[in-house]
């Protein structure tokens, strides 16, 4: 059965500081690959996706993910934090059959100090 | 346009209660999906609609959960008999048709007192 980890389920960084939230996977074929975002009251927001071809995917706000089948790893990274990043990040793989529902990690909040 | 909207945002009920939650995909999407979120968790798949048919009910979680989705757009959830357990933020989200980009709705906080 597929599954995510999100090994952090708290992380804290300064503003301007780099980031990187860790991810595993666990499937059987190719993953379908995602990180979302969370902010208070807001819905999820797709920050980027990973599906075949190039393992370094670029997504929104300034975020980045690569993929490490070796590892079984999408760990989603951004150079340089802003305050407004604070939020719960998911990551979640799309599972088997034809329903391509998403399974998820537990995931990672993240604090911005100023 | 508009996105995913849900009604109510927020539900308090009290145990042995009925309550309907709903859904309003994004317009012409035809895969439509629900998931809970309980807290301190990530979300987990209730039920999945390809039109108007539950292609995959397989995430609910017992028989007092049911879901329709009678037009081929609008969904509601549907509990009876709600248990404190129930409480959890319920998530819609829609895509164009399976296997494209999910785009989620802002949820319904249900709290069963």
């Amino acid at each position: 059965a597929q599954s995510v980890t999100q090994p952090d389920i708290h992380i804290t960084v300064s503003e301007g500081a780099s980031l990187e939230l860790r991810c595993n996977y666990s499937y059987g074929a190719t993953p379908y690959l995602f990180w979302y975002v969370q902010s208070p009251g807001q819905g999820l927001q797709l920050l980027l996706k990973y599906f075949s071809g190039d393992t370094l995917v670029q997504g929104i706000k300034g975020f980045e993910a690569e993929f490490k089948r070796s590892q079984s790893s999408f760990n989603l990274r951004k150079p340089s934090v802003h305050w407004s990043d604070a939020a719960e990040y998911f990551c979640a793989v799309e599972g088997d059959g034809n329903n391509r529902k998403l399974i998820w990690g537990l995931g990672t909040s993240l604090a911005v100090n100023p | 346009g508009a996105g995913v909207s849900q009604t109510p945002s927020n539900k308090v009920t009290e145990k042995g209660k009925y309550v309907e939650l709903r859904c309003d995909p994004i317009s012409g999407h035809t895969a439509l999906y629900w998931y809970r979120q309980s807290l301190g968790q990530g979300p987990e798949f209730l039920i999945y609609f390809q039109g108007t048919g539950a292609a995959d009910d397989s995430g609910l979680p017992n028989d007092r959960f049911f879901a329709v989705r009678p037009e081929g757009s609008v969904s509601t959830l549907k509990i009876q008999r709600t248990e404190r357990g129930d409480s959890a933020v319920y998530l819609c989200a829609s895509s164009l048709t399976v296997g494209n980009e999910q785009f989620f709705g802002p949820g319904t906080r249900l709290t069963v007192l």
